[in-house]
């Protein structure tokens, strides 16, 4: 069965520096695409930024970029320059391309902005 | 805000209540999900519809009932929940085509229900 996991409950960062937040997952499957979802404190889930596993080069937007390794089964999401309003909860999913097309999502990692 | 709107936005029911929840999108998309979202856990799917029709039932209790009249509507019909069925419940939609490139899910707000 796939499996996603976030080993950091909680992380912190000084406003304008760079933060990773960490990201496993298990699969058998050659053929998916891995998520980051941003939840802000009483907000909507939205996306931050999603990676193909059949592309070797990192997915990058803006000031979020990801360290994809496919054979370690890791998807980290680095956040540079980091600002208050990345205050959130973040998600990492995973989708399956083949079979049935199910979203599965880690616990979380909270991060909190120091100013 | 994403285009998926969720009413009511906090309900607070007892065991023997039956209420409903409801999604909505104006993003044309064609498959509807909804969620569970407790503190500490995974985002635990529920329900996906495509098309309208249901194509994935997590082994959710009965007493969580869905229904999509259409792809622009979704709702949870909720009867004699218990109290740990409280937790944030999220609907989000998609657009599955055969050339579809980027998968991403757009999420409501979510209906923070509370089980009494």
């Amino acid at each position: 069965a796939q499996t996603v996991t976030q080993s950091q409950p909680e992380m912190s960062v000084q406003e304008a520096e760079t933060v990773t937040l960490s990201c496993t997952y298990d699969t058998s499957e050659s053929d998916y695409y891995l998520f980051w979802y941003k939840q802000p404190p009483s907000r909507q889930m939205i996306l931050v930024i999603r990676q193909e596993a059949y592309k070797q080069q990192n997915a990058t937007e803006n000031r979020f970029s990801v360290n994809f390794q496919k054979a370690a089964k890791s998807f980290s999401l680095k956040i540079s320059d980091s600002q208050l309003g990345d205050a959130a909860m973040y998600f990492c999913a995973y989708l399956n391309l083949s079979g049935t097309y199910k979203y599965i999502f880690g616990t979380g990692t909270r991060l909190k902005v120091l100013a | 805000e994403t285009g998926v709107t969720q009413t009511p936005r906090h309900l607070v029911m007892g065991m023997t209540n039956k209420k409903s929840l409801k999604c909505e999108q104006h993003l044309g998309h064609n498959a509807m999900y909804w969620y569970k979202q407790s503190a500490k856990k995974p985002l635990e799917l529920m329900f996906v519809y495509n098309f309208k029709e249901q194509t994935e039932n997590n082994s959710v209790p009965s007493r969580f009932s869905p229904e999509c009249p259409n792809s622009s509507h979704l709702f949870l019909h909720l009867h004699t929940l218990q109290p740990e069925d409280s937790a944030l419940y999220l609907c989000a939609s998609s657009l599955r085509t055969e050339s579809q490139l980027n998968y991403e899910q757009y999420f409501g707000p979510g209906t923070r229900l509370t089980v009494t």
